[in-house]
């Protein structure tokens, strides 16, 4: 059965700093993997998603890393500010045809201005 | 471009009672997902739809919860009779021709405490 785990749990960074969350899965068979942002009492936004043939995707200041054989992926976030504070969670597809995703526990980031 | 709909966005009820959760999702889209969002289990696919047919309902705990698709534009969760422990964050998701890795977008959910 397919585990996503992510470490740290909570996170609290001065503002301008850069930093790396982290994402483990336990089936390395998975068709893709996403990264979500969720904000209190708001639902979930997607970040990117990045594809089993890929090894990372960007966006902004945002680049995610997706090493398959290891069964872990990276969201680094580069001068990080005080609007992302949110809470980060990772996901893997490993419905195939299906978009079935698997989350993990979250990190709790707090920028701290 | 509105995004996926769900209502109410808050429901407190008493135990017993019967629970209608509603989601529009996005126009186009056809996937739709539910799932909930606890402290405890973190956040758990109950069902999805494609074109509006159930799929996959193995998420769901219990015969007491029940999930429709009338028509691409609109999905119900039920839960009847509720009980204390059905209280959660209950969140829509839909996303668009899966299979070609489209990422899912979600409600703001629907935050339920059953008392």
């Amino acid at each position: 059965k397919q585990e996503v785990t992510q470490i740290p749990a909570a996170l609290s960074v001065p503002e301008g700093e850069n930093l790396v969350l982290n994402c483990s899965f336990t089936d390395s068979a998975i068709y893709n993997l996403q990264w979500f942002r969720q904000d209190p009492g708001k639902g979930l936004t997607s970040l990117l998603l990045i594809q089993s043939s890929q090894r990372e995707q960007t966006s902004g200041r945002l680049n995610a890393s997706l090493d398959k054989s290891s069964g872990r992926s990276t969201l680094y976030i580069a001068a990080s500010q005080p609007g992302d504070s949110a809470t980060y969670l990772c996901a893997v597809n490993e419905g195939g045809a299906t978009n079935k995703l698997i989350f993990g526990t979250g990190t709790l980031l707090a920028v701290q201005p | 471009d509105a995004g996926v709909i769900q209502s109410p966005r808050h429901e407190v009820t008493e135990m017993g009672q019967e629970v209608t959760l509603r989601c529009k999702p996005i126009s186009g889209h056809d996937y739709l997902f539910w799932y909930r969002q606890t402290m405890m289990r973190g956040l758990e696919l109950l069902i999805y739809f494609n074109n509006n047919v159930p799929i996959d309902d193995s998420g769901m705990p219990e015969d007491r919860f029940s999930a429709k698709m009338p028509n691409a534009s609109f999905s119900t969760l039920k839960i009847q009779p509720s009980e204390p422990r059905d209280s959660a964050v209950y969140f829509c998701a839909s996303s668009f021709r899966t299979g070609v890795n489209q990422p899912q977008h979600f409600g703001d959910g629907t935050r339920l405490s059953i008392l």
